[in-house]
């Protein structure tokens, strides 16, 4: 069946190290993969967008990594700060539509 | 605004009633979505709009779920017969196909 899976329900990491969640997915062949964030109560808010041929990509403090053969894409946010505690979502597209993972909620301790 | 809107942004209904959720979306977006988040938990596709091409209901849980986008622009979201299982936040996002999601805030739904 298929699936999308995020490592962890929740993740504490200390003010200033690096952030990495987890996205693995199986039985999917996506042509792209997204990042979002949500903040309790709101909707989620896009971050950032790679494609299969893509295997990194970065914006500001972070950087997304996509391995088509590991069925795998790494998040990393580097230089973490309070403010960016909240719950991240895996997105890829699977059969024209976007699925998500359940995502993983990131708290950073100062 | 030039977001996502949706209406109403809290319901509260008793079990047996109807209810309509409304989306709004970005102006030219091609694309709708609709998805349903329960307390503490990930989005579930619900169904997903493209164009003028048929929607993809593969999402709905149940026939007491229904969809429908007029004119290529808003959309309305039909729960007939609400239960207690459906409450939850019930999100809705556009975009021009492919990429990107702009969201809109939600519409919270309680049945009693």
């Amino acid at each position: 069946s298929q699936k999308i899976e995020q490592n962890s329900e929740a993740l504490n990491i200390q003010e200033g190290k690096t952030a990495t969640l987890t996205c693995n997915y199986t039985n999917y062949s996506p042509a792209y993969l997204q990042w979002y964030r949500q903040d309790p109560g709101r909707g989620p808010v896009f971050l950032l967008l790679i494609r299969e041929n893509e295997k990194e990509k970065r914006k500001e403090r972070l950087k997304v990594t996509f391995d088509t053969t590991l069925k795998q894409s790494l998040f990393h946010i580097t230089a973490s700060q309070p403010a960016d505690s909240a719950t991240y979502l895996c997105a890829l597209e699977g059969g024209d539509k976007i699925i998500f993972g359940k995502g993983t909620r990131l708290h950073i301790l100062p | 605004g030039a977001g996502v809107s949706q209406s109403p942004s809290n319901k509260v209904t008793e079990k047996g009633k109807d209810v309509e959720l409304r989306c709004d979306p970005i102006s030219g977006h091609t694309a709708l979505y609709w998805y349903r988040q329960s307390l503490g938990q990930g989005l579930e596709f619900l169904i997903y709009f493209q164009g003028n091409s048929a929607p993809d209901k593969s999402g709905l849980p149940s026939d007491r779920f229904s969809a429908e986008r007029t004119g290529g622009s808003v959309s309305t979201l039909t729960i007939q017969r609400t239960q207690q299982e459906d409450s939850a936040v019930y999100l809705c996002a556009s975009s021009w196909g492919q990429g990107e999601l702009f969201f809109g805030e939600g519409s919270r739904l309680t049945v009693l």
